[in-house]
C-alpha cells in the first residue's frame, strides 16, 4: 500500500535536547511538507521541499531544521532553539505542487517536552 | 494575507441531523479548496476538493460548493452519523507554486446517538 509513514507515533524530549522526526513516503511524490498542529488551531507550515536537495522555510521555521537527501524521505529535527516544541507534527506530500493536486498526510508524531 | 476562517466549534448534533460547517477564505485569485477530516489521534484525510469556481466536491454524503461571489466553501451533509464525529478542516491552496496549504482552525463535530 502506498502512503506516508511517520515515526515514532509518540516522542518525549528533555529540555535542551534535539530530536528528529521521521517521514517516509512511497507515493513517488515530488513535494513534501511539515506542519505543526496545536490544540484548537489549524495547521501551520514549518518547512517544505519541492525537489530533492532543496527545501524552503515555511511560516514557523525557527527552531527547526530539515533535509531532503532522498525523494522518499524528509526528516524534521526539532532543535533546542525551539522554545515551545510540544505539539502534534504532521508530514504531508503531494504529487505536483504546480498542478494543485491535493496533499496526503501521515498519521502524525506527538512530541512532548518533559 | 491569505487566510481561511471556519465557524467555531464544537458543533453537537443528534444522529440524522443536517450539518453545515461554514468556511470562508481570502484570495486574490481562485485557489483550489479542500475539506480534510481528522479522527482522534490520527493524521488528516482528504474529504473533498474543488479546483475552480462553481465546482461541487462530494464524498461519503458530504458536499461543498466553491462560491467565488461569497468566497465560501461551506461543508454540508444531509444526515450525520455518530461515525462522522471528528475535526473538520477547511483549507485553500497557498499563493505561488509551492503546493502548501492554508488551513482554518478546525471545527469539532460531535454526533450523539
Amino acid at each position: 500500500d502506498g502512503g506516508i509513514t511517520q515515526s515514532p507515533k509518540y516522542l518525549f524530549r528533555k529540555e535542551g535536547q534535539n530530536v528528529t522526526l521521521s517521514c517516509e513516503q512511497n507515493l513517488n511524490h515530488d513535494a513534501m511538507y511539515w506542519y505543526r498542529q496545536d490544540p484548537g488551531q489549524g495547521l501551520r507550515l514549518i518547512y517544505y521541499s519541492q525537489i530533492v536537495n532543496d527545501f524552503q522555510k515555511g511560516d514557523i521555521a525557527e527552531g527547526y531544521s530539515v533535509s531532503r537527501e532522498k525523494k522518499e524521505s524528509f526528516p524534521l529535527t526539532v532543535t533546542s532553539a525551539q522554545k515551545n516544541p510540544t505539539a502534534f507534527y504532521l508530514c504531508a506530500s503531494s504529487m505536483d505542487p504546480i498542478k494543485a493536486t491535493e496533499a496526503f498526510f501521515g498519521q502524525g508524531t506527538r512530541l512532548t517536552v518533559v | 494575507g491569505d487566510s481561511v476562517t471556519q465557524m467555531e466549534g464544537p458543533v453537537t448534533l443528534s444522529e440524522e441531523a443536517f450539518l453545515t460547517i461554514n468556511c470562508t477564505y481570502t484570495a486574490t485569485g481562485y485557489p483550489s479548496l479542500f475539506w480534510y477530516v481528522q479522527y482522534p489521534g490520527e493524521g488528516l484525510q482528504l474529504l473533498l476538493k474543488a479546483t475552480k469556481a462553481d465546482d461541487k466536491g462530494s464524498n461519503k454524503g458530504f458536499e461543498a460548493t466553491y462560491r467565488k461571489e461569497t468566497t465560501s466553501f461551506h461543508l454540508e451533509k444531509g444526515s450525520v452519523q455518530v461515525s462522522d464525529s471528528a475535526v473538520y478542516f477547511c483549507a485553500r491552496r497557498g499563493s505561488g507554486n509551492t503546493g502548501k496549504l492554508i488551513f482554518g482552525q478546525g471545527t469539532t463535530l460531535q454526533v450523539k446517538p
